[in-house]
């Protein structure tokens, strides 16, 4: 079945350090990927998504790109702030419909940005 | 704008108790979901509605049931609450199941069954 791994955190960082949190996949046929975040005491967000191979997703500083020869969406920003201390989730859907087109999320990783 | 909205924020509750967590949203969306967000397992999806009328599982669906009200509303119902339903829940609506569309979330409702 589809499933979602990404990188165990926590992450901490000092403020205007680069950052990437690594995400891979597996799934049949060609899902979409997504990046929500997370706020304290808040729901999740989308953040950006890519429906298609080599497609980038961008958005607030923040890019993955869809990498099917790795089925890898990796999340990068260059240059983070303390704005952006949350759990970041990487998520993937198939594109049907149906129980297999619903979202399959990792198991998140927090990041900490310190000023 | 409300997006979606979720009833109560926090709740206790002792074991054995039942409750029904709300949720509505006001974006004109065919599908409804409810997951629950536990420490280390990311999110799971207890059940999910692709339109009005029908309701199926998820992942994690025993110990629950779900009633699509109408178009707007989809609430989640502990019949015998137990300490392993101790969770943070979250609603979330999409313009459709699957075929790639992206989730809205409400703010969650932390539960703690005692």
């Amino acid at each position: 079945g589809n499933s979602v791994t990404q990188m165990e955190g926590p992450v901490t960082l000092s403020e205007e350090a680069f950052l990437t949190i690594n995400c891979t996949y597996t799934a049949t046929g060609y899902p979409s990927l997504f990046w929500y975040v997370q706020y304290p005491g808040e729901g999740l967000q989308l953040l950006l998504k890519a429906t298609k191979a080599d497609d980038k997703g961008s958005n607030k500083g923040f890019e993955a790109t869809y990498r099917k020869e790795t089925t890898s969406f990796h999340l990068e920003k260059g240059s983070v702030q303390v704005s952006d201390s949350a759990v970041y989730f990487c998520a993937l859907s198939g594109n049907y419909g149906g129980s297999q087109g619903n979202l399959i999320f990792g198991k998140g990783t927090k990041l900490s940005v310190k000023p | 704008n409300a997006g979606v909205t979720q009833t109560p924020k926090f709740q206790v509750l002792k074991t054995g108790q039942s409750m029904t967590l709300q949720c509505a949203q006001d974006m004109n969306h065919n599908s409804m979901y409810w997951y629950r967000q536990d420490p280390g397992m990311g999110l799971r999806l207890i059940y999910y509605s692709a339109s009005e009328g029908t309701t199926d599982k998820g992942e994690v669906p025993n110990g629950y049931n779900v009633s699509r009200l109408n178009k707007r509303e989809f609430s989640l119902r502990l019949e015998s609450a137990a300490p392993s339903q101790t969770s943070v829940y979250f609603c979330a609506s999409s313009v459709e199941q699957g075929l790639g569309s992206p989730l809205h979330f409400g703010n969650g409702t932390r539960l703690t069954v005692t």
